[in-house]
């Protein structure tokens, strides 16, 4: 099947700095791509649905400004946590849909988020 | 709305018992799929199956067998002569055919003791 990569897989940073996480699809071009956040022992949710070349489109209650999204290629989508604080600390999944597999989500590997 | 609803969020069983872990699922949409994944302790996410509305015929994958009933709104996920590597998080999705994201539910811890 289709890979996704995130990168990187984990990052330890301090309250105020910006963390990029960079998801990619290395064998197929995705044109969405889907961030979802994990806390400990919760279900995964949804962040923001990220569209290439266009504007992100956000879920309600996560805030634009603070999560930025970049989807710059058919290949890679970012995700900036802007001055993060340790509630910001979880888990961050990206997925690509391949269009060919009959809307089959390939998730990468997860970036596990810690906030001092 | 969707919405998917695991009511077992843990289930303990020795090794070798038979476990069925339940799905239950809300959409107004009439084409949909559904989905079950495995989340070790890595936190990856492991693909097991995807089922279509217009298919229910149940499946069975080695260990693994799948119930699929719309008329209950369930997809019920069996994993027979349990192993101690099934210990995971399984988690059951759902995503209709305009969107493609992925709802999901709120997960079923199984721990399986030798």
């Amino acid at each position: 099947g289709a890979v996704v990569s995130q990168h990187p897989s984990w990052v330890i940073c301090k309250s105020g700095t910006s963390v990029k996480i960079e998801c990619r699809s290395l064998d197929f071009q995705a044109t969405t791509m889907f961030w979802y956040r994990q806390f400990p022992k919760q279900s995964l949710m949804l962040m923001a649905t990220s569209n290439e070349g266009s504007k992100a489109t956000y879920e309600q209650g996560v805030e634009k400004d603070k999560f930025l999204i970049n989807h710059a290629s058919l290949t890679l989508s970012t995700l900036t946590v802007t001055s993060a604080h340790p509630e910001d600390s979880s888990f961050y999944i990206c997925s690509a849909p391949d269009y060919e597999s009959y809307n089959e989500q390939f998730f990468g590997p997860g970036t596990r988020l810690t906030v001092l | 709305a969707q919405k998917v609803t695991q009511a077992q969020t843990e289930i303990s069983v020795v090794e070798k018992e038979d476990v069925t872990l339940d799905c239950v699922y809300e959409t107004r949409d009439t084409t949909y799929y559904l989905f079950w994944y495995k989340q070790p302790p890595s936190g990856e996410l492991v693909f097991l199956i995807r089922r279509n509305s217009f298919d229910e015929q149940n499946e069975i994958s080695g260990r693994y067998s799948w119930n699929f009933q719309k008329s209950t709104s369930s997809f019920n996920f069996t994993i027979t002569a349990s192993q101690v590597v099934d210990s995971a998080v399984y988690f059951c999705a759902l995503i209709y055919n305009a969107g493609n994201m992925l709802t999901f539910g709120g997960g079923t811890r199984l721990m399986v003791k030798p």
